[in-house]
């Protein structure tokens, strides 16, 4: 049981480049969260997906891009990387008044 | 709006001191929940609790016990005779099911860093 898998684990990019976050979860759950985690910020909420085809911005949303094609699967896209953006990255599911389970987090390096 | 205040950033403790996290939270939402997660130095996070915003009922599970007061919008996380252990960042989380969430956004507080000394 896989649970939350989040690819890749690790990623530097240059300034300028585009790369995509893939979060996918086996537990059915509708809803779906991007988080950043940067020291002394806590985990602030990037996009979520409340169910299949349906995004929300939510508190840093500013140079990402998301999408919920399938069920199962939430992408997030970083269109031209930042030096700001470099951060770590976490994933988590959840159904609606259940807790949320979380990826392993992957750290992205911006150079 | 929603959110999570941990006012306190960073805890030291020595073993077998208690330790109390406290989590303040904001919501207009009449029906919501409260996590407590747990972020050891290894980095995944781990979930300690969930409540919801009908039930007052405080809980104890081994060392670690919570208290929910709606009256002060509190729930705060007490470690009773902290171990090296349980050294880790814990974050306090809040979500409601209403008009005011606008549909399931999961709001987490800045952390608390506990470090347990031996």
């Amino acid at each position: 049981n896989a649970g939350v898998t989040q690819t890749p684990k690790f990623r530097v990019l240059k300034t300028g480049q585009s790369m995509t976050l893939l979060c996918a979860q086996d537990m059915n759950h509708e809803y779906m969260y991007w988080y950043r985690q940067d020291p002394g910020m806590g985990l602030r909420l990037i996009h979520y997906s409340v169910g299949e085809g349906t995004t929300a911005k939510g508190e840093v949303p500013d140079g990402y891009n998301v999408s919920r094609l399938k069920k199962q699967n939430f992408l997030l896209g970083l269109e031209s990387a930042a030096p700001s953006q470099t951060s770590v990255y976490f994933c988590a599911s959840r159904n609606r008044v259940r807790e949320a389970f979380f990826g392993q987090g992957t750290r992205l390096t911006v150079v | 709006a929603q959110k999570v205040t941990q006012a306190q950033t960073e805890i030291s403790v020595v073993e077998k001191e208690d330790v109390t996290l406290d989590c303040v939270y904001e919501t207009r939402d009449t029906t919501y929940y409260l996590f407590w997660y747990k972020q050891p130095p290894s980095g995944e996070l781990v979930f300690l609790i969930r409540r919801n915003s009908f039930d007052e009922q405080n809980e104890i599970s081994g060392r670690y016990s919570w208290n929910f007061q709606k009256s002060t919008s509190s729930f705060n996380f007490t470690i009773t005779a902290s171990q090296v252990v349980d050294s880790a960042v814990y974050f306090c989380a809040l979500t409601s099911s209403g008009p005011y969430n606008q549909g399931g956004k999961l709001i987490f507080g800045q952390g608390t860093e506990l470090s347990v000394k031996p």
